[in-house]
């Protein structure tokens, strides 16, 4: 079973770089079967996917976040990581890291979370 | 990027009832479409896949159904347990996107 973890501070400054890894067990992240991002929801709102990523490292932005957000990936360590920078209060919310399937080549209902991780911006 | 309409956005209903809540693509997502439950400070909980199928362990008062743009999911007989916010997503194509989620509870 495909699991994902979170982990990173729970708390930055205005201004700086938001900086969270996903940690992959159960499945190698160099499976062409998922697709590796990052979704948030602040409190009490809705969910918001950031970006995600292919394992030969094709990258995929939300166009309103993309001047600040980057995504990368470490094979030999099967992680992924976020960095969002010059943060806002805006910027605060919970962060899952998830295993997005391709259609029609991951098995069906296998689109995977990690437990979320909240990260508030303040000072 | 696709959008999902979720309609409504909150509703309450009294135990026994069946709760109705429609997902609308604006483009074709196929049965790409799953259906969550997400209670307050927990990862959301997946019910549906492919729009109709039921996710193992799930209770059968949860079904889904729909394909291409239209969508609905239905709770038989409302639970006390039941009450959470309720969002469907598509993942056909990317990026993958979500309804705005229909908080539901109990009269």
């Amino acid at each position: 079973q495909l699991q994902l973890q979170e982990s990173g501070p729970g708390q930055v400054k205005p201004s700086e770089t938001l900086s969270l890894i996903c940690t992959v067990s159960g499945a190698s992240i160099s499976s062409s079967s998922y697709y590796w991002g990052w979704i948030r929801q602040p409190p009490g709102k809705g969910l918001e996917w950031i970006g995600n990523i292919y394992y030969i490292g094709d990258t995929h932005y939300k166009s309103s976040l993309k001047s600040r957000v980057s995504i990368s990936i470490d094979a030999s360590k099967n992680q992924f990581s976020l960095r969002l920078s010059s943060v806002t209060a805006a910027d605060t919310a919970v962060y899952y890291c998830a295993g997005i399937p391709r259609p029609g080549i991951a098995a069906p209902g296998t689109f995977y979370w990690g437990q979320g991780t909240l990260v508030t911006v303040s000072s | 990027d696709i959008q999902m309409t979720q309609s409504p956005s909150s509703l309450s209903a009294s135990v026994g009832d069946r709760v109705t809540i429609t997902c609308q693509a604006s483009h074709h997502v196929s049965n790409y479409l799953n259906w969550y439950q997400q209670k307050p400070g927990k990862v959301p909980k997946l019910l549906i896949f492919d729009a109709s199928k039921l996710e193992t362990g799930v209770p059968s008062r949860f079904s889904g159904s729909g394909s291409g743009t239209d969508f609905t999911f239905t709770i038989n007989s409302l639970q006390p347990e039941d009450i959470a916010t309720y969002f469907c997503q598509q993942y056909d194509d990317l990026p993958p996107t979500f309804g705005q989620g229909t908080k539901v509870g109990i009269k």
